[in-house]
């Protein structure tokens, strides 16, 4: 079955340290999108890519960075620079720009400052 | 920049009741009006897309609509069921945004037995 899979379900991260949150789609969409979601808000969007190699900045990009090296994969790398990372994570994908298909999320990850 | 906007933040209804859930948007050049449903902890859950050529949408006991010219959608849930207790999310396109989607701040959805 075609999906999107978020890894880890759980994560961890010390102050300082940087981690790194996968997600994977086997769609074959070109257009990829990072969520954050806080208790009781909406979702804010942090990163999207519309290709291959090519991504931009959303609302509240900042200590986050992503790449894009395959249509498959968008890592979103949460920085130490990201002073309140406690949040649940969500990515997302669309058919690509343009198109009225809709969104495609992924389960989530929950990641926590220890 | 689209705006969006659902009302009431929360709600709770009996068990067989139906019910209609509220969402507005602020640029009427919309593309696409989504929403979504999402269980505590989880990831979202498409449940109805209308993109901006329709005016509604149903599946089994869903149906939303899409005003335009008036700025909103609603959904609509028949005999509602304790498994429709969520938060439900509309999300809509903006054409000045390409694919783009606002996310309103959800509906939290009690229904009891």
């Amino acid at each position: 079955d075609g999906g999107i899979t978020q890894s880890p379900k759980y994560l961890f991260r010390k102050e300082g340290q940087n981690v790194t949150l996968s997600c994977e789609q086997n769609l074959n969409h070109d257009a990829m999108y990072w969520y954050r979601q806080d208790p009781g808000q909406g979702l804010r969007l942090i990163y999207y890519s519309q290709i291959v190699n090519d991504f931009q900045k959303g609302d509240i990009a900042e200590g986050y960075s992503v790449s894009r090296e395959k249509k498959e994969s968008f890592p979103l790398t949460v920085t130490s620079a990201q002073k309140n990372p406690t949040a649940f994570y969500l990515c997302a994908s669309s058919i690509g720009r343009g198109t009225a298909y809709g969104y495609t999320f992924g389960s989530g990850t929950r990641l926590t400052v220890v | 920049k689209q705006e969006v906007t659902q009302i009431p933040a929360a709600l709770s209804v009996p068990e067989g009741e139906n019910l209609v859930l509220n969402c507005s948007f602020t640029d009427s050049a919309i593309y696409n009006l989504q929403w979504f449903r999402q269980d505590p902890g989880k990831g979202l859950t498409s449940l109805l897309l209308i993109q901006s050529s329709q005016r509604e949408q149903t599946s089994g006991r869903l149906n939303a609509s899409l005003d335009k010219s008036s700025g909103r959608s609603t959904l609509y849930i028949a005999a509602s069921q304790p498994g429709d207790s969520a938060t439900y999310l509309c999300a809509g396109g903006a054409y000045n945004a390409g694919n783009m989607l606002t996310f309103g701040g959800g509906t939290r959805l009690m229904v009891k037995p």
